[in-house]
């Protein structure tokens, strides 16, 4: 039962150009989402978060955007850069109840010089 | 300020044999989260620790699989008898209080092959 959902496994974006990444969720419980990077042999590094009572955070060339309505979120970075290259995991969690993360399967995003 | 640590980083094992994996949390951090996640998936919780206690071990499997975070040391995992579908990467995680907006900081795992 994935109650996230990262349903493009990859996405490849020329350098300089803006990256979307999207995210689904099925819980209406959850309230608080976050975006994680991760390089291959590593762990998760956390990058930006957002609460269920905004629409929009903003972290430099990182921007999550949540719209509660359709339950999804998306990422945005611009301009992409060739660093940015990763896999990037949505996560989501409840206020009240089990304080476990709830992960998507990722998406792989590429970054061409 | 050093991060959550995770050891070994890698770990061989043979059907059967037992597979302890250690983790020490962010200093001044004392609740853990240990995920597992299979290839070419994404992180499946497991269990949710306080010092000296077991807060939410909903995601853990039933049998084999047992945790603990002791009052002085690091949060330890350890699988009993591994079979071959054990082997993944696990990942612990740590914050300094719960809390709806509290962030989780992951380690750099534990790959466990099971042979």
């Amino acid at each position: 039962d994935q109650q996230v959902k990262q349903n493009s496994p990859s996405l490849s974006v020329q350098e300089g150009r803006i990256s979307i990444l999207n995210c689904d969720y099925t819980n209406s419980m959850f309230d608080y989402f976050l975006w994680y990077k991760k390089y291959p042999a590593e762990g998760p590094t956390f990058l930006i978060s957002i609460s269920s009572i905004k629409d929009k955070n903003e972290d430099g060339r990182f921007t999550v955007f949540l719209n509660k309505s359709a339950k999804h979120l998306s990422l945005h970075i611009v301009p992409s850069q060739p660093g940015d290259s990763a896999v990037y995991f949505c996560a989501a969690k409840m206020e009240t109840g089990a304080n476990n993360l709830f992960f998507g399967t990722g998406t792989r995003l590429t970054v061409i010089p | 300020n050093a991060g959550v640590m995770q050891n070994p980083r890698h770990l061989v094992r043979r059907r059967g044999q037992e597979a302890r994996l250690r983790c020490s949390p962010m200093k001044g951090h004392s609740h853990v989260y240990w995920y597992r996640q299979l290839p070419e998936e994404g992180l499946k919780f497991m269990v949710y620790l306080q010092k000296e206690n077991i807060i939410d071990e909903s995601g853990m499997p039933k049998e084999r699989f047992s945790a603990e975070f002791p009052k002085e040391g690091p949060s330890i995992l350890r699988i009993q008898q591994v079979v071959r579908g054990d082997s993944a990467a696990y990942f612990c995680a740590s914050s300094p209080l719960r809390g709806a907006t509290d962030t989780q900081y992951f380690g750099p795992g534990t790959r466990l092959t099971v042979l």
